[in-house]
């Protein structure tokens, strides 16, 4: 069965610790991975994403994830992270060609100020 | 700017209530969806469609209807409100050619 499954629920962290969060994804064929940020109060937006191409891709606020086919993973790193960055961050996946997005469980990042 | 809104915000209501959520898109996507949101198991499909006319069954659809007579709404029907109903519900459309979503500001339902 299609899944994503995201290695820690909750994570605390100092301002300017690293940060790297796990995901996983079980596929068949090709996909489509994203990763969404939800901050406190807000609906979810789209951090960053990975096509085709270069497995190391960038997106807002500094974030990066890199997809590693052999490992079936896409993790999301930050060199440093800020206070502003407390938020909860999905993991998603979307077979190529296909319409239906699978989440992760979320991770819920608390950065002390 | 195009955008999905969704209303109400809040809603508290009683247990074997009907209850509809509304979704409304200004992207013209086809494909919409609705997820709910529970602590511990991220976001759920509910119901999508892929167009006018088009309904699907997600993963947790017991409970729920979607009927979509236009490209821009898509209602979120409850036939009987349950407590295990409670939640948070996020109402989605996609670019058909990268498949990114993009998301309502969700509506919170409290089944009493």
């Amino acid at each position: 069965a299609q899944s994503v499954s995201q290695h820690n629920h909750h994570v605390i962290l100092s301002e300017a610790a690293s940060l790297e969060l796990g995901c996983n994804y079980s596929y068949g064929g090709t996909v489509n991975l994203f990763w969404y940020v939800q901050y406190p109060g807000q609906h979810l937006q789209l951090l960053l994403k990975y096509f085709s191409g270069d497995p190391l891709v960038k997106g807002i606020k500094g974030f990066e994830a890199e997809f590693i086919k052999s490992k079936f993973s896409f993790n999301l790193r930050k060199p440093s992270v800020q206070w502003s960055d407390t938020a909860e961050y999905f993991c998603a996946a979307l077979n190529t060609g296909g319409f239906k997005t699978i989440f992760g469980a979320g991770t819920r990042l608390f950065v002390k100020a | 700017d195009a955008e999905i809104t969704q209303s109400p915000r809040h809603k508290i209501t009683e247990t074997g209530r009907q209850v509809t959520l509304a979704c409304h898109q200004t992207w013209n996507h086809n494909n919409m969806f609705w997820y709910r949101q529970d602590l511990g198991h991220g976001l759920r499909l509910i119901h999508y469609s892929y167009g006018v006319q088009d309904t699907n069954k997600g993963e947790v659809s017991d409970g729920y209807s979607v009927s979509r007579s236009n490209t821009e709404d898509l209602p979120l029907t409850l036939e009987s409100a349950a407590s295990s109903q409670t939640s948070v519900y996020f109402c989605a459309s996609s670019d058909r050619v990268t498949g990114e979503l993009f998301f309502g500001e969700g509506s919170r339902l409290t089944v009493l």
